[in-house]
């Protein structure tokens, strides 16, 4: 079975912090697929990349960087310079095959001006 | 733009009423798939569809139930049988049959019992 922990329930930062959102994760497949997304007050849950077990390179896209590190079975997520616009609920996600996604539980991050 | 659009974004439902949540997709996709969330939780799945007028439970179909005549839409009955149907329904469809390449979601029904 596959299973996705989100440990932080909820974090606070000031605006400009830096902040990095824990994702660790369980399967027995060799191929599998890493995602995150973002919950904004709105509701919607908006996708924020992709990342296939095969790949382990680090990602950087503006602000927003992920590090996945299949060692630990982590894909952990970092906001540089946090704004105001990051707060939101942030899922992680596992899937691959014919297996459904697996969220997480969420982790809530406030980002205080 | 292609998406997923549900309907109503509010609804508010009558003790022992059923209703149905829309969820209409444009981007080809094979896969749909209904999530209820409640206050501060996660996403659980309520049930999905791989292929027309086929459709699996999910962990917590008790309740619900859904149809799939058309590739394009997998409308959400909540029965009077649900008994705290209060919550979040999120609708997302997957490309193919599998999850390779995750979920694209709509921008959720938010239901109330009164």
């Amino acid at each position: 079975a596959q299973k996705v922990t989100q440990a932080q329930t909820e974090i606070s930062v000031v605006e400009k912090e830096d902040v990095t959102l824990d994702c660790v994760y369980e399967t027995r497949d060799t191929t599998y697929y890493l995602f995150w997304y973002k919950q904004p007050p709105s509701g919607e849950l908006v996708f924020l990349i992709r990342r296939n077990s095969f790949d382990e390179q680090n990602e950087i896209s503006g602000r927003y960087s992920w590090n996945f590190q299949k060692s630990t079975s982590s894909f952990n997520f970092t906001i540089t310079a946090s704004q105001v616009v990051d707060s939101a609920v942030y899922f992680c996600a596992l899937g691959g095959g014919y297996q459904k996604v697996t969220f997480g539980t969420g982790t809530k991050l406030q980002v205080i001006p | 733009d292609g998406g997923i659009t549900q309907s109503p974004k509010y609804l508010f439902r009558k003790e022992g009423q059923n209703v149905t949540l829309s969820c209409e997709q444009n981007l080809n996709h094979d896969a749909m798939y209904w999530y209820r969330q409640d206050p501060g939780q996660g996403l659980r799945l309520i049930y999905y569809s791989q292929i027309v007028n086929d459709f699996q439970k999910g962990d917590i179909a008790e309740g619900y139930s859904v149809s799939r005549e058309k590739k394009e839409s997998f409308p959400l009955t909540v029965t009077s049988a649900q008994k705290n149907p209060t919550a979040f329904y999120l609708c997302a469809s997957s490309r193919g049959s599998t999850s390779n390449y995750g979920y694209t979601f709509g921008s959720g029904t938010r239901l109330t019992v009164v």
